[in-house]
């Protein structure tokens, strides 16, 4: 499972609330990623990260941070919530031979 | 055009037969790609990975990669029903700087038919 956990699992909030959600791995890989899956989508990249404190924006950044201040944890922030961000967010890390592995997930729900 | 189609099925399939599952993708630049099996309610499982033309087999899976034709497919041998599951293709390009735009397909549902 390339050692990556994700906390919450799942978690149900309000429009308007700020959220928090954690990727923790174990194996000290330098690039992250976070992803949202919806039906009729697939996975989108919301944001990576190269490194400690180097990041960058994916596809579907709009309405979502990043902060990377320690190689294990990646952490993305939804400023305000809103219900089209409700959704399974997966995080991700890459290996050096450009393999990417997943964790568990984070199904959010914005009511 | 989606940068990587695939059907979204289902596709179903007899127990012990071939399951063929395609993608195709528009950037002739891609180097990498990637087959993952996703269970309901589960995460995305990495199970092949092909970078060159050719197939790659691992057990009972074969990847089939051809750059001309911009296609990859996924073979699976003698299908059981626990290979019902969602499969998704992704095709990666890497910039310069060493990143790597990944980029995936819908995925297509197989189910496997006792």
């Amino acid at each position: 499972d390339a050692g990556i956990t994700q906390s919450p699992r799942h978690k149900v909030t309000e429009t308007g609330t700020p959220v928090t959600l954690r990727c923790h791995q174990t194996e000290n890989h330098r690039y992250m990623y976070w992803y949202r899956q919806d039906p009729g989508h697939g996975l989108r990249l919301i944001h990576y990260s190269y490194g400690v404190k180097d990041t960058d924006k994916g596809e579907v950044s709009d309405g979502y941070s990043v902060s990377r201040s320690k190689t294990e944890d990646f952490l993305l922030t939804l400023e305000s919530a809103t219900s089209s961000q409700t959704s399974v967010y997966f995080c991700a890390i890459r290996t050096a031979t450009y393999e990417q592995y997943f964790g568990p997930g984070t199904r959010l729900t914005v009511t | 055009q989606k940068e990587v189609e695939q059907n979204s099925g289902p596709l179903s399939v007899p127990e012990g037969a071939i399951a063929s599952l395609n993608c195709t993708y528009s950037d002739r630049g891609s180097q990498s790609f990637f087959w993952y099996r996703q269970y309901s309610g589960k995460s995305p499982e990495l199970i092949m990975f092909i970078y060159s033309n050719g197939d790659k087999e691992d057990g009972r899976f074969t990847a089939q990669l051809n750059k001309a034709s911009q296609y990859v497919s996924l073979l699976i041998r003698d299908s059981q029903p626990s290979d019902s599951a969602t499969y998704l293709c992704a095709v990666a390009t890497l910039n310069s700087g060493g990143y790597q735009k990944v980029t995936f397909g819908i995925g297509t549902k197989l189910q496997v038919i006792p």
